[in-house]
């Protein structure tokens, strides 16, 4: 596609269930992000992948939080037994090379609840 | 540690005014980048500018200008003769080379209302 895809848009899950959320980068991007909005707040950096290697995942809150991207495009993000504070808008990005201080082109999101 | 301050949180104008967005970094780094972003109610961010602690030439992008001053830690985003569709929020965002995360280290952002 032209831009980053991120599936669902939104998502309403029960406390304790478990979720995964998909982002399509730009076909070709080396680099993908995962960040964390909460409401009102900017993103915070999750996870970084260079093709399928997760090479930072300092950012993740728990280990509860689990991202993937097994071949090198798309990547998923999952949260075991989801809890009310992991409600946010969970981003996407992608950049072309392997460097990190690139211009990054960000998914609309995907808004997670957690009632 | 890296840290970015966005000390405005809103901020309102009537269409054709300039309006200034303050940005406040701090790290360690020798050599970092900094970076606006604009998100508009859809959701997506989107890329403005990019700049390298090595380059403080001011930028004009059309309507936007950014100065950057490295002896006050500063990087503030000008927008000339705002207009209804320059309304959103905008990050300003660091990035360093000194090991630590990969991602980029955003402030809170400024929600950007242009009136009619």
């Amino acid at each position: 596609g032209a831009g980053v895809s991120q599936s669902p848009r939104y998502k309403v899950a029960k406390r304790g269930q478990d979720v995964a959320l998909r982002c399509d980068p730009i076909s070709g991007h080396v680099s993908l992000f995962w960040y964390q909005q909460a409401l009102g707040q900017g993103p915070e950096f999750l996870t970084y992948f260079q093709n399928e290697a997760q090479l930072d995942k300092s950012g993740l809150p728990s280990d509860r939080f689990f991202a993937e991207r097994p071949e090198g495009s798309v990547s998923t993000l999952k949260i075991q037994r989801t809890q009310q504070e992991d409600s946010a808008v969970y981003l996407c990005a992608s950049s072309l090379g392997g460097a990190t201080n690139e211009k990054l082109f960000f998914g609309s999101g995907t808004q997670l609840s957690v009632l | 540690a890296q840290k970015v301050t966005q000390a405005q949180t809103e901020i309102s104008v009537v269409e054709k005014e300039d309006v200034t967005l303050d940005c406040v970094y701090e790290t360690r780094d020798t050599t970092y980048y900094l970076f606006w972003y604009k998100q508009p109610p859809s959701g997506e961010l989107v890329f403005l500018i990019r700049r390298n602690s090595f380059d403080e030439q001011n930028e004009i992008s059309g309507r936007y200008s950014w100065n950057f001053q490295k002896s006050t830690s500063s990087f503030n985003f000008t927008i000339t003769a705002s207009q209804v569709v320059d309304s959103a929020v905008y990050f300003c965002a660091l990035r360093g080379s000194g090991g630590g995360a990969d991602g980029l280290t955003f402030g809170k952002g400024t929600h950007l209302i242009i009136q009619p």
